[in-house]
């Protein structure tokens, strides 16, 4: 079973569309969760980081389930600019690696 | 806004040359990092190092690559015989401290550098 799964789309949304993405992880003793953008050939940018009561910023939404290890991304009101690769990352904990998903490709059209 | 930067953005090798990658992690950080990403596919971990020292290492992280700080500033990732496979982007990334969530202490987050793009040819 893959560390951290997540859906690779890509997503095809419109302007103004509510877009959704899940991730799962594997290690049930994982203990930092982020979301992270990356644009093409570009390094990846941290978008937030997911804490277990659920954070907000802006048009995005994260919220993380330890009980089924799962944590989501939400974005309202997709603009244009939102067009990315959407990367789940998690840490086992400490100041060691943190593993990547293969990243959801969201491609927001006019 | 301080960031970590990366030289040199390409490089280009002949297959069994050594390079050598350069990272300039954030000032006050005192994690590092290296990862990379093969076109397409998935960012994969590499080595970590603090205090001086290699902290974690992934099976990628074999006996032809090395990391060293110099000096108080640069964080290097060497490849002492560069094959085709190890053509990717190359990533470093620093971090500082955490934040304690409850009984859990999460990770600093970890900030990347724009990559250097390798080529071995």
């Amino acid at each position: 079973r893959k560390e951290v799964e997540q859906d690779p789309g890509p997503f095809n949304v419109p302007e103004g569309a509510t877009v959704a993405f899940n991730c799962t992880y594997s290690n049930s003793a994982s203990q930092s969760f982020f979301w992270y953008r990356q644009d093409c050939r570009k390094e990846p940018k941290l978008l937030m980081s997911v804490y277990s009561s659920g954070n907000e910023d802006g048009r995005f939404t994260a919220q993380l389930n330890r009980a089924s290890q799962y944590i989501s991304l939400l974005i309202r009101d997709s603009k244009l600019s939102d067009s990315a690769t959407y990367l789940c990352v998690v840490n086992e904990g400490g100041y060691q690696k943190v593993t990547f998903g293969i990243g959801t490709k969201l491609q927001v059209i006019p | 806004e301080p960031e970590v930067t990366q030289t040199p953005s390409h490089q280009v090798t002949q297959m069994g040359q050594e390079v050598i990658l350069r990272c300039v992690p954030i000032s006050n950080h005192l994690y590092f990092y290296w990862y990379r990403q093969i076109l397409g596919q998935k960012v994969e971990f590499l080595v970590s190092f603090y205090n001086n020292e290699i902290s974690e290492k992934s099976e990628i992280f074999d006996d032809q690559f090395s990391v060293e700080r110099p000096d108080g500033s640069n964080f290097t990732l060497k490849i002492r015989s560069t094959k085709l496979e190890d053509s990717a982007m190359y990533f470093c990334a620093s971090s500082g401290w955490g934040q304690r969530e409850g009984p859990n202490l999460n990770t600093g987050t970890q900030y990347f550098g724009p990559g250097t793009r390798l080529t071995v040819l």
